[in-house]
């Protein structure tokens, strides 16, 4: 069975440049949550999404949206990118929410903002 | 607010027993979860605690005390591939999906 799929896995980005992550969740899985997880700390959590509406979201700045599609796949943007956007990106899906089981998360995508 | 603690880093022996420490300040509680995450990858899930008390899976185990705001993964018999960081995280009580972690105790498992 595929697991969290995430694309890209790296990416280059130019500050003030926009940026599209995606994300396939684990089949039969509802929920995605996004994190963002920079080099030495722990995954911050930017949002959750379950059954395509927004149920969850961290202290991120407005630059940061996602949304969810009809198939649960999920989309993470950012705009303007700052530097200070580098960081690798975590998809997270599980079964159900809230209460739910654990989450399984993707490899993520690396972002480099030059 | 939501705070996390743990080590930073740890060493240990091939084949020893290491515990790693999470103590937690939250708003909200419904659950601590314990990951493993190797240089340059996701994290893996290793346990689950929600009541208080010991949960034993193989060579791992985690602890619970909720009044405390504590909790522990035990690693036994440790091998080199155990050489990773160890993410502590407790989720929210309203929303299933959000974890709030800490930074990951490093532990480095030598021969």
């Amino acid at each position: 069975d595929a697991g969290v799929t995430q694309s890209p896995t790296h990416l280059i980005k130019t500050r003030g440049q926009h940026v599209t992550l995606r994300c396939s969740p684990i089949s039969g899985h509802k929920s995605v949550s996004w994190y963002q997880q920079v080099l030495g700390q722990g995954p911050q959590f930017i949002f959750q999404y379950y059954e395509k509406e927004e149920r969850g979201r961290g202290n991120f700045p407005d630059r940061f949206s996602a949304r969810q599609f009809p198939n649960y796949s999920s989309e993470l943007n950012v705009n303007a990118l700052l530097l200070g956007d580098s960081a690798l990106y975590l998809c997270a899906s599980s079964l159900v929410a809230p209460g739910g089981t654990e989450a399984f998360f993707g490899q993520g995508t690396r972002l480099t903002v030059v | 607010g939501q705070n996390i603690d743990q080590p930073t880093e740890m060493t240990a022996t091939e084949g020893a027993i290491v515990q790693i420490n999470c103590t937690y300040q939250t708003s909200g509680f419904n659950g601590l979860f314990w990951y493993q995450q190797h240089a340059g990858e996701a994290p893996t899930f290793l346990s689950y605690n929600v009541l208080d008390g010991l949960e034993e899976k193989g060579r791992f185990s985690s602890f619970l005390s909720r009044s405390k705001g504590y909790s522990y993964l035990l690693l036994k018999e440790l091998q080199m591939k155990d050489s990773a960081s160890y993410l502590c995280a407790v989720r929210d009580d309203t929303n299933a999906g959000k974890s709030t972690f800490g930074d990951g105790t490093t532990l480095t498992v030598k021969p």
